[in-house]
């Protein structure tokens, strides 16, 4: 079993659709959690951290975690076409390492 | 956010070649950079930690003599692949830490084309 899973997609969806976007993990000493987002051949840029269980909301996206289940999420709120682009999850351990664990990643195409 | 840069963004060789790939911290410094590699359609997968002024840790399954590290100052971590072959064509990212653990800078990526 893989330590991050992440449906790679594609999915699409018409513009102004809410869009969803999962990892399940199995690693517990996961602790911090990110959403990077990465336009083709380009390299990912940061969207959004959280290291608690819950939400976090930062404009369109908002980011939930629940440790308990081992399973993160996205969501985009009224989707845009510079949307499109591939997200990743990635997740990091406590200590000192730094070291990311990431998703597949999710292929998003939002049509206008 | 601070930025990492990459050179080249993109080269093609010939098989049984070096090609070395620069990654810089422009407005910060990092003593530890990480290298990924990214086949079509896969994730970020880590190949080494560059640690300034010491020697690179490399992950299981990434040949230390092929993937050669040097991270010879506070703002600038190379990768030399050496005797290229076609298979080590991929897409080459480096990443420097910031403060805080959810703070990672990605470069743009460096394609390399092995012919």
């Amino acid at each position: 079993q893989k330590e991050v899973e992440q449906d790679p997609g594609p999915l699409s969806v018409p513009e102004g659709a809410i869009v969803s976007l999962n990892c399940t993990y199995s690693n517990s000493a996961f602790q911090y959690f990110m959403w990077y987002r990465q336009y083709s051949r380009k390299g990912p840029e940061l969207l959004m951290y959280t290291y608690s269980s819950g939400n976090k909301e930062d404009g369109r996206f908002t980011a939930q975690v629940d440790k308990s289940s081992k399973y993160i999420s996205l969501f985009i709120r009224d989707s845009q076409p510079s949307d499109s682009a591939t997200y990743l999850c990635a997740m990091l351990s406590g200590g000192s390492n730094y070291k990311l664990t990431f998703g597949k990643g999710t292929l998003l195409t939002v049509n206008p | 956010g601070a930025v990492v840069s990459q050179h080249p963004s993109r080269v093609i060789c010939k098989s049984g070649t070096s090609v070395k790939i620069e990654c810089r911290s422009l407005d910060f410094q990092a003593t530890t950079m990480f290298w990924y590699r990214q086949f079509p359609k896969q994730s970020l997968m880590l190949m080494a930690t560059s640690n300034e002024g010491s020697k690179a840790t490399y992950e299981q399954g990434v040949e230390k003599d092929k993937f050669l590290i040097n991270h010879a100052s506070l703002t600038l971590s190379t990768l030399t692949v050496t005797s290229a072959h076609p298979e080590d064509s991929s897409f080459y990212i480096c990443s420097a830490p910031g403060q805080s653990y959810n703070e990672q800078f990605f470069g743009p990526g460096t394609r390399l084309t092995v012919l």
